[in-house]
């Protein structure tokens, strides 16, 4: 089946800081991939995305590259800010599997960035 | 303009009582989902349907009901039989490209008093 597998959180930085979250996946076929934002008490937000290998998605300074041949999709920023604070979900979408099931979220990873 | 809606924001429930949460969405879009959160963890998925009339249960499903008479509204019940209900429910909704992204709703948080 399909699988997401993030970074272990409590991630804490101090601002300006260089940001890396780490997610890899495992898919039946060719997915869709996608980071979410989730701010306190809200829901969750589209990030960014990218569709096939080699894509890259970027929003708001944060990057991230699809790469099939590591299966990874790790999200970057060069320079954290305090408002980045919140917690982050990578995701995926298989066309594969057939079912409305295809969202296969990792388990959130907590970011903290202090002044 | 378009979203998604859910209602209240904040439900208070007595232990034995059902309580039913609304989902509305004015994207147009087929599928919609359920999704519990609790604190510090991940989504798991609750309900899902594809199409009115139709839904499907998810690695949760026990203890809750939906229905889905409107291609708009998706709303959850979450019935006494669900021994732990204290938890963020989160809607959200999605059309049929699979390249696209879900859109949620703000949550509902939901306590058993």
């Amino acid at each position: 089946g399909n699988s997401v597998t993030q970074m272990e959180g409590p991630v804490t930085l101090s601002e300006e800081a260089f940001l890396t979250i780490n997610c890899t996946y495992t898919a039946t076929g060719y997915p869709s991939l996608f980071w979410y934002v989730q701010y306190p008490g809200e829901g969750l937000q589209l990030l960014l995305k990218a569709t096939k290998a080699d894509d890259k998605g970027s929003n708001k300074g944060f990057e991230a590259t699809y790469r099939k041949e590591t299966t990874s999709f790790h999200l970057e920023k060069g320079s954290v800010q305090v408002s980045d604070s919140a917690v982050y979900f990578c995701a995926l979408s298989d066309r594969a599997s057939g079912s409305a099931r295809q969202l296969t979220f990792g388990s959130g990873t907590q970011l903290t960035v202090l002044p | 303009d378009g979203g998604i809606t859910q209602s209240p924001k904040y439900l208070f429930r007595k232990e034995g009582q059902n309580v039913t949460l609304s989902c509305e969405q004015n994207l147009n879009h087929d599928a919609m989902y359920w999704y519990r959160q609790d604190p510090g963890q991940g989504l798991r998925l609750i309900y899902y349907s594809q199409i009115v009339n139709d839904f499907q249960k998810g690695d949760i499903a026990e203890g809750y009901s939906v229905s889905r008479e409107k291609k708009e509204s998706f709303p959850l019940t979450v019935t006494s039989a669900q021994k732990n209900p204290t938890a963020f429910y989160l809607c959200a909704s999605r059309d049929g490209d699979l390249n696209t992204e879900a859109f949620f709703g703000q949550g509902t948080r939901l306590t058993v008093v």
